[in-house]
């Protein structure tokens, strides 16, 4: 199974665009790249998913080149509402247990 | 749509004493996890079931963890007994498994704290 590589931390400020880049260089053909969201005292919250190229949803955008041995998250005009955890997965396909790394915790300030 | 219910959400408990944690998925989800999230770290998969079916239990700890989820819907997890290292949140998860790929669908977990 692909292990992800992320930034233990980072730090931000309100307005700001944040990208946070995830490793996986060992990906497999069929694996998905997968973000989810962790604030404290709550389960994981799904992000956005992609295959390749990019990706964008009415929270997040995800940007994996051609070799998908990378992809960036990127979070619009953060809000201090948007300090969590965020992890980077490689899933297989549908019904396959996810692993975590340590994610990437983001402090947003004002 | 309602989410993943996970009962108790707190649990202090003394040592070798037993405790069970309570999951009610996603309503026609199949597949129900049990990840167990250890301060500091990302949650680390317990248990997985296909509907009353278990998929993978490689990383449970069976001497002292069971789990169970009858008629396919609700799931139970058991500690007994409990050591110091079980004190940690019992993260629960549910997917429709169908498709391509699929949400997991998270719980607010259960903090388990071992005296």
């Amino acid at each position: 199974l692909a292990k992800t590589t992320q930034p233990i931390s980072m730090d931000s400020y309100e307005g700001q665009e944040v990208n946070i880049t995830c490793s996986h260089n060992n990906i497999a053909t069929n694996d998905y790249i997968t973000w989810y969201q962790q604030f404290p005292s709550q389960g994981p919250r799904f992000i956005i998913q992609g295959y390749k190229t990019k990706v964008t949803n009415e929270v997040a955008s995800l940007f994996i080149p051609a070799d998908r041995k990378s992809s960036t998250l990127s979070l619009p005009r953060v809000s201090l509402s948007d300090t969590a955890v965020y992890y980077c997965l490689v899933a297989l396909q549908a019904g396959t247990a996810l692993i975590f790394g340590k994610g990437t915790t983001l402090s947003v300030s004002s | 749509e309602a989410g993943v219910a996970q009962s108790p959400r707190y649990k202090i408990i003394e040592k070798r004493q037993s405790v069970a944690f309570w999951c009610n998925p996603i309503s026609g989800h199949a597949t129900l996890y049990w990840y167990q999230q250890i301060l500091g770290q990302g949650p680390k998969l317990l248990i997985q079931f296909q509907n009353n079916g278990v998929v993978d239990d490689s990383q449970l700890p069976k001497d002292r963890f069971s789990a169970e989820r009858l008629k396919g819907v609700d799931s139970t997890l058991k500690i007994q007994p409990a050591k110091l290292e079980d004190s940690a949140v019992y993260l629960c998860a549910s997917s429709t498994t169908s498709g391509t790929t699929d949400t997991q669908y998270f719980g607010p977990g259960t903090r388990l704290t071992v005296l």
